[in-house]
């Protein structure tokens, strides 16, 4: 039983560039979110999703697509890499209303 | 706006000490009040909070909520250094984008705890 799993752990991408933040678990939650983190300005959300083939936009969800074809994934894929995209990525998962499960962080350095 | 609001940002204190950490919110469609523990790497739940003035409890770490004054605390009996971390406040907000898992986090209160 892994949790949640998130790769990769750090990369480094030139403005422009595309990619795609992974995030799977193995829990069975419908619920799964993507927050960034950023010195002084706490967690954000970016988007959720509340199962397979549901998903919505958080509050900060510019630059940022989702998809959600299966209960375990839940991909963060930056379109067009910005120096603002900088941060540290975190997937959560959660049940009852509930977000009980971080994964361990996805650090992105946008040049 | 929908905000949060935790107090002090930074604490230092030593070990053995008593500390409580706060959190007001002001929200719509408030549903529950959640806090985190978060060291070098991921957040790690804590306590969810749904009704005021119903203390819970985890070993030396307990918290309530008061949903009249729109506030809650976190309190930390006898500190110990593995107590160092960000505490994070959360209020999950009903029907926020449809889904109540939802959270607005307020920027943490970064504590140390001295030998």
């Amino acid at each position: 039983n892994a949790g949640v799993t998130q790769t990769p752990k750090f990369q480094v991408l030139k403005t422009g560039q595309s990619m795609t933040l992974q995030c799977a678990q193995d829990m069975n939650h419908e619920y799964m979110s993507w927050y960034r983190q950023d010195p002084g300005m706490g967690l954000r959300l970016i988007h959720y999703s509340v199962g397979a083939g549901i998903t919505d936009q958080g509050e900060v969800p510019n630059g940022y697509n989702v998809s959600r074809s299966t209960t375990e994934d839940f991909p963060l894929r930056l379109l067009s890499a910005a120096p603002s995209q900088t941060s540290v990525y975190f997937c959560a998962t959660g049940q009852g209303g509930k977000t009980q499960y971080f994964g361990p962080g996805t650090r992105l350095l946008v040049l | 706006e929908d905000k949060v609001v935790q107090s002090p940002l930074s604490l230092v204190v030593h070990e053995g000490d008593t500390v409580t950490l706060n959190c007001s919110y002001e929200v719509t469609n408030f549903r529950s009040l959640l806090w985190y523990k978060q060291e070098k790497k991921a957040p790690t739940f804590l306590f969810m909070l749904t009704s005021s003035g119903i203390e819970k409890k985890s070993g030396r770490l307990s918290s309530i909520l008061d949903k009249k004054e729109l506030f809650s605390i976190l309190n930390i009996t006898a500190t110990q250094t593995g107590d160092s971390a960000v505490y994070l406040c959360a209020v999950a907000l009903t029907h926020y984008g449809g889904s109540q898992g939802n959270l607005i986090f307020g920027k943490g209160t970064k504590l140390s705890v001295k030998p």
